[in-house]
């Protein structure tokens, strides 16, 4: 019963380039939220999704950030033009039900995304 | 603002001894109050979620105590174990989603060090 699947593990990128990170969530969950962590501070809501609709990106950058998830395979954040700013562990977690505020969401192991 | 404040930043003990985590929050309206534990390197894990009705939940040698009238929660652990050394972060949830679409406020978590 895999959990959630988040990759890649560990992504490089120079300024400029443009980082896809992956969430497959957990079988039966049709919610997924991305978060980002920055060293020594909480984790920081960025969007929230459900099939073919995004719910809420109140916490994404408006600009270079975008994220989907299709009907078919996993969710995608996309950045685009990276800057070193960008740099930082993200986040994926799904739940089976909206809102995720009566049940435990559960977390990828991350993607660390180093921005040189 | 939804705010939710852990103390200490970091704490060192030796391996077998207890410890308490503290968490205090001014999210309001409350709907529940989460710890997770997070592995360097890894997603957090669910450890406890408590509603306002429930003073005291444990998980094996996790027990997790809330004051809905304080707004303070402790995570104490007992026996601890070298598998410990985490850090432990206390979620609140609110109704209606004040904090993030997700209704979720992090904290920046207690880095806790087990030492043989």
């Amino acid at each position: 019963n895999a959990g959630v699947m988040q990759n890649p593990r560990h992504l490089v990128r120079r300024r400029g380039q443009e980082a896809r990170l992956r969430c497959s969530p957990m079988k039966g969950h049709s919610h997924v939220y991305w978060y980002r962590q920055l060293p020594e501070e909480g984790l920081k809501f960025m969007v929230y999704l459900q099939k073919e609709n995004i719910i809420d990106e109140s916490g994404m950058p408006k600009e270079r950030f975008s994220a989907e998830f299709p009907k078919e395979g996993p969710s995608i954040l996309r950045i685009q033009q990276v800057v070193r700013g960008d740099s930082a562990a993200y986040f994926c977690a799904s739940s089976p039900v909206q809102g995720g505020r009566d049940s435990p969401l559960h977390f990828g192991n991350g993607t660390r995304l180093t921005v040189t | 603002k939804n705010q939710v404040e852990q103390s200490p930043q970091s704490l060192i003990i030796l391996e077998g001894k207890n410890c308490t985590l503290q968490c205090n929050y001014t999210v309001s309206p409350f709907s529940n109050l989460r710890w997770y534990k997070q592995d360097t390197g890894r997603g957090p894990v669910s450890l406890t979620i408590m509603t306002f009705s429930e003073n005291t939940k444990s998980n094996g040698r996790y027990t997790a105590t809330l004051d809905a009238d304080t707004k303070q929660s402790s995570l104490h652990i007992t026996a601890s174990q070298l598998s410990d050394s985490a850090s432990y972060i206390c979620v609140v949830s609110a109704l209606g989603f004040g904090g993030g679409a997700d209704g979720l406020t992090f904290g920046k978590g207690t880095h806790l060090i087990i030492q043989p």
